[in-house]
């Protein structure tokens, strides 16, 4: 089974900070990745797929890298709507697993 | 506008069985890989299971700790999806969402539906 580790866990910024995420897979997943974002109470929003693919609608601020085991999700600066947790996925044929979420809080 | 609705979800005892409803629009879900997931009070997201299109042979997988008690399977005639529940235990708990990564409706979430098992 593929394994998703996400750092940190929890991160505080401000407003306007540019902020990065870390997704860690084991083994490597080539490029079958995604982030999401979500709000209590709310549903996944889609963010990023293929690893580095923007979701249709979803502002440039967000960007997405890296392929087989290191991935990388950047807020190039931080916005008042964008304290959130995210999550990494790894998706394929066979399965999904999903990172356990990094938490982006006001500091 | 592509969308799914969840509905189903309620308090059951454990043991007990419960069947979920992802209902579609704007897209057909028998030309989609429709995935379940799961989120526990206060938890992350937890991918439940999956059923293929029909064209890639309609058929499923599931995450370890719901194999052999939980079964995906689509209705044509309602374009949507279910998800049955059997021998549920308490840490079933949680909100259950359908959505896919599938082309025609990539993205899409429904609100979920809350599943309690509880004595």
């Amino acid at each position: 089974d593929i394994q998703m580790t996400q750092s940190p866990s929890t991160l505080s910024a401000s407003v306007g900070d540019r902020v990065t995420i870390s997704c860690r897979a084991s083994p490597s997943l080539s490029s079958w990745l995604a982030w999401y974002q979500q709000k209590p109470g709310k549903a996944p929003k889609l963010l990023i797929y293929k690893a580095s693919t923007l979701e249709s609608g979803v502002p440039s601020r967000f960007s997405g890298s890296g392929s087989g085991t290191e991935f990388t999700l950047t807020i190039s600066s931080l916005q008042p709507d964008d304290f959130a947790t995210y999550y990494c996925q790894h998706y394929n044929t066979y399965s999904w697993t999903f990172g356990q979420g990094t938490k982006v809080e006001v500091k | 506008e592509v969308q799914v609705v969840e509905s189903g979800g309620g308090l059951v005892k454990p043991g007990g069985s419960l069947r979920l409803s992802c209902a579609a629009s704007g897209f057909i879900v028998n030309n989609a890989w429709m995935s379940w997931v799961r989120q526990a009070p206060g938890k992350g997201l937890e991918w439940v299971g999956r059923i293929k299109s029909k064209t890639d042979g309609g058929t499923t997988d599931y995450a370890a700790p719901v194999k052999g008690r939980f079964t995906i399977s689509t209705d044509d005639s309602k374009n949507t999806v279910y998800l049955q529940m059997k021998s549920l235990r308490t840490a079933d708990t949680a909100v259950y969402y359908c959505t896919t990564m599938s082309e025609t409706a990539r993205g899409v979430w429904g609100q979920g539906t809350l599943v309690t098992v509880s004595s």
